[in-house]
């Protein structure tokens, strides 16, 4: 597509419920980023994926949360028995491979509400 | 491991002063360094970058340079305006170009 596509725009949800969050990148781009902002706060890393493996796993917040990629290109991010403070905007970015190709193209974010 | 420190906000100017976020690095190997901003209601996009020491980035009147000497890559525009209110977030790629990293953020809200 022409840009990175995520969905639901937004989600409410009952503590303890699962939540799957959808990230389609910009078409060829290998790396995909999953970030959370929530508010009043900054960008916090959760997972990074080349391809479709996830060298780095760091950010994700508890084992609660985890994510996948199939045919280096749709990503979900599930949040399982969600808390309050899992309450966020979370933001899916892609770029390309290859030198110089840094620049992030993000989404729109799905913003997360749990009751 | 790599990580950025900004300027905590908010920043609230008038119309056409002048404006300095401040932005410092930690990092191993030779970073790039990015500004992103996000304006209302609308997504994270790039503002500008530089990707090796001593580059200027600069973008809508918006410039900053990648000081290595002092691991800082602060953002400054001589005079803005309204429509520069948003939030803006100092960003980092490792050498790699696979660890991006920001800060937490500077809102900046300008008066007219």
């Amino acid at each position: 597509g022409a840009g990175v596509s995520q969905s639901p725009s937004n989600k409410v949800t009952e503590k303890g419920k699962d939540v799957e969050l959808r990230c389609d990148p910009i078409s060829g781009h290998t790396a995909l980023y999953w970030y959370r902002q929530s508010l009043g706060q900054g960008l916090e890393f959760l997972i990074y994926f080349q391809g479709n493996s996830a060298p780095d796993k760091s950010g994700l917040p508890s084992d609660r949360f985890s994510a996948e990629r199939t045919g280096g290109s749709v990503s979900t991010l599930t949040i399982q028995r969600t808390q309050q403070e899992d309450s966020a905007v979370y933001l899916c970015a892609s770029r390309p491979n290859g030198v110089g190709a840094n620049v992030l193209t993000f989404g729109a974010g799905s913003r997360l509400t749990v009751l | 491991g790599d990580s950025v420190t900004q300027m905590e906000g908010p920043v609230t100017l008038s119309e056409e002063a002048f404006l300095t976020i401040n932005c410092t690095y930690t990092a191993t190997g030779y970073p790039s360094l990015f500004w992103y901003v996000q304006y209302p209601g609308e997504g994270l996009q790039l503002l500008l970058k530089a990707t090796k020491a001593d580059d200027k980035g600069s973008n809508k009147g918006f410039e900053a340079t990648y000081r290595k000497e002092t691991t800082s890559f602060h953002l400054e525009k001589g005079s803005v305006q309204v429509s520069d209110s948003a939030v803006y977030f100092c960003a980092l790629g490792s050498y790699n170009n696979n660890d991006m990293r920001f800060g937490a953020g500077t809102r900046l809200t300008v008066k007219p």
